[in-house]
């Protein structure tokens, strides 16, 4: 039973446009979500976060959006560039206060073409 | 800052043997985690430990698994005995508690090959 999903398993993009990686939960305990991004043979490195409180949480060309209602969360990279490419990984944590356990989403690979 | 290490980088090993997977978190940090990654299951959390000692194995597979972190500068995830269907990459990570939004630290991860 996946509590986080991502059901797109790749997405390309031509650089300059927006990338839009999107996720979705089951479970309402959730308190925390990241987005984690790797690249091969390397481990992934985190990104950004939100925790469950706010909706929206900006990085630089990276801003995440959190929809608890729909239980969606969605990561905008804007502009895309092609060093953006790599394995995005939603993962969420806090569930039953078990903040340190993170619940990762299988992955979306992000292509962007020069 | 060296990051997360995690030696061996790849290990292939026959069936039946045993393998040792090590791993050094980064300095001051308090929380260390093993995880596994596979095409079917993706990143899955193994076990947790807060100041070295194993908080949540509740993710370790079975009796053939075990981990351990004598200090707080070193762990060992253990397979005794090896089966192919432990081939995965497993990574390490450190994070310090409490800080869940700042997210963990992983290594570059161990690709394991039992054949």
């Amino acid at each position: 039973d996946q509590q986080v999903k991502q059901n797109s398993p790749s997405l390309s993009v031509q650089e300059g446009r927006i990338s839009i990686l999107n996720c979705d939960y089951t479970n309402s305990m959730f308190d925390y979500f990241l987005w984690y991004k790797k690249y091969p043979a390397e481990g992934p490195t985190f990104l950004i976060s939100i925790s469950s409180i706010k909706d929206k949480n900006e990085d630089g060309r990276f801003t995440v959006f959190l929809n608890k209602s729909a239980k969606h969360l969605s990561l905008h990279i804007v502009p895309s560039q092609p060093g953006d490419s790599a394995v995005y990984f939603c993962a969420a944590s806090g569930d039953g206060g078990s903040n340190y356990k993170l619940t990762f989403g299988k992955g979306t690979l992000l292509t962007v073409n020069p | 800052d060296a990051g997360v290490i995690q030696s061996p980088r790849h290990e292939v090993t026959e069936m039946g043997q045993e393998v040792t997977l090590r791993c050094k978190p980064i300095s001051g940090h308090n929380s260390l985690f093993w995880y596994r990654q596979t095409m079917m299951r993706g990143l899955e959390l193994l076990i947790y430990f807060n100041n070295n000692v194993p908080i949540d194995d509740s993710g370790m597979p079975e009796d053939r698994f075990s981990a351990k972190m004598p200090n707080a500068s070193f762990s060992t995830l253990k397979i005794q005995p090896s089966e192919p269907r432990d081939s995965a990459v497993y990574f390490c990570a450190s994070s310090t508690l409490g800080t869940e939004l700042q997210g963990y630290t992983f290594g570059s991860g161990t690709r394991l090959t039992v054949v």
